[in-house]
């Protein structure tokens, strides 16, 4: 049974950091890219970033995060990573981690729970 | 990237048809094949209904089909259920290898 579990979720200050993970399992993980897709509270869904099953291709982000978010991988641990810096309010949402399927599309076929990142003074 | 445009929200009759509308631009969704489709329920993950267009992910029903024609995507829910009453998404690749989701359709079944 595939499994994503988010956690690192939390409140935080502006300007500061976070670092989300997302261990994944029932899967072959390093064969799969995958993505962070974050919704903000009563908001629609938006994507975010997404990371090839290597770790070393297809890394790409949201003009809204790109130099602030950094997606990352440890195949060896099954985890992926977002470490989020210079925080905003507007990043107050929830975060989920996505499997995609093979192909190019936007294909999410497992999300997991998801983590609530709070950015408030 | 600006969001694709959706109805904000659809009502239909059990057992009725519907049909929620998804338009994006040439750069997006009308110049590849890569519209997916997602239904939320309140407080749960998206499920994936539809990809690459048209095709099904296993185990979601054949009510649940989609289409595209130039920039304008389709889904087309028929039979409508009382379970089909949720939020509706949908999302598609752009030309700067990213990927775009829509604003949200509610569906309402009355």
């Amino acid at each position: 049974e595939v499994r994503l579990l988010e956690s690192g979720g939390d409140l935080v200050q502006p300007g500061g950091s976070l670092r989300l993970s997302c261990a994944a399992s029932g899967f072959t993980f390093s064969s799969y890219d995958m993505s962070w897709v974050r919704q903000a509270p009563g908001k629609g869904l938006e994507w975010v970033s997404i990371l090839s099953g290597s770790g070393s291709s297809r890394i790409y982000y949201a003009d809204s995060v790109k130099g602030r978010f950094t997606i990352s991988r440890d195949n060896s641990k099954n985890t992926l990573y977002l470490q989020m810096n210079s925080l905003r309010a507007e990043d107050t949402a929830v975060y989920y981690c996505a499997k995609r399927i093979v192909g190019g599309g936007p294909d999410f076929d497992y999300w997991g729970q998801g983590t609530l990142v709070t950015v408030s003074s | 990237q600006s969001a694709l445009t959706q109805p904000a929200s659809v009502s239909g009759s059990p057992g009725q048809s519907i049909t929620i509308s998804c338009s994006g631009t040439s750069s997006d969704l009308g110049g590849y094949d890569y519209v997916s489709w997602y239904q939320q329920h309140p407080g749960k993950a998206p499920k994936l209904m539809i990809y690459e267009v048209s095709n099904r992910p296993s185990g979601v029903s054949n009510r649940f089909s989609g289409s595209k024609s130039g920039n304008k995507a389709s889904l087309t829910i028929s039979g409508l259920q009382a379970e089909d009453e949720a939020d509706y998404y949908c999302s598609s690749y752009t030309m700067r290898s990213t990927y775009v989701f829509g604003t949200g359709t509610t569906v309402t079944v009355l």
